[in-house]
């Protein structure tokens, strides 16, 4: 099955820097790949998410690139905030058309942003 | 964040009991999944169901059971056979295809047995 290695565990950047979060999967059809945002206590919520004919998606501050000859895709936040302290997650998934598949997801990413 | 809920919150079991999660949405979703999150290791799927009376294991799915006799329902019971039951889980439903369409979470159930 996919298997989605997640990199690194625990990033720590200043505020108003920028972020990057990486990930690696080893299924070749997988075609969607959303990033979760987890806040301490709370439930996970889509932030962004790309498919495999696009190779990248902005949204405001927060971008997706994805390099399917590499099988990587990796979560761009620029100008962070202290509200972007989170844990944050990539997954990955196949859509053949069929009905609803499951996600895999990395082990996350603890973002910790320094005032 | 209505939409999609799960009872209760915390639950405490004893080892060798049955435990059953509740997870409702009445978002009018086809899709709804369960996922186990432990410290580390990002969430796993359990189950997933596509449809009413039809669900598919998923990458954890020894251990537990799952039903799905309605659409806006689709409880999961943790059984004595799950060898490390203690975890957070969470239940996602999706308007169909996960590859097509975005997944919602509930709140979760912290499940602690001992």
């Amino acid at each position: 099955g996919e298997n989605v290695e997640q990199h690194p565990s625990t990033l720590s950047v200043q505020e108003g820097d920028s972020a990057v979060i990486k990930c690696t999967y080893s299924d070749s059809a997988s075609n969607y790949f959303p990033w979760y945002k987890q806040e301490l206590g709370k439930r996970p919520q889509l932030i962004i998410d790309i498919r495999s004919n696009v190779g990248e998606k902005k949204d405001q501050r927060i971008a997706v690139t994805l390099n399917k000859t590499a099988k990587h895709f990796s979560l761009h936040i620029t100008e962070t905030q202290p509200e972007d302290s989170a844990v944050y997650f990539c997954a990955a998934s196949i859509y053949s058309g069929g009905g609803a598949d499951g996600l895999t997801f990395g082990k996350g990413t603890h973002l910790i942003i320094q005032p | 964040d209505g939409g999609i809920t799960q009872s209760p919150k915390y639950l405490f079991r004893k080892e060798g009991q049955n435990v059953t999660l509740s997870c409702e949405q009445n978002l009018n979703h086809d899709a709804m999944y369960w996922y186990r999150q432990d410290p580390g290791q990002g969430l796993r799927l359990i189950y997933y169901s596509q449809i009413v009376n039809d669900f598919q294991k998923g990458d954890i799915a020894e251990g537990y059971s799952v039903s799905r006799e309605k659409k806006e329902s689709f409880p999961l019971t943790v059984t004595s056979a799950q060898k490390n039951p203690t975890a957070f889980y969470l239940c996602a439903s999706s308007i169909g295809a996960s590859g097509r369409y975005e997944q919602y979470f509930g709140p979760g159930t912290r499940l602690t047995v001992t």
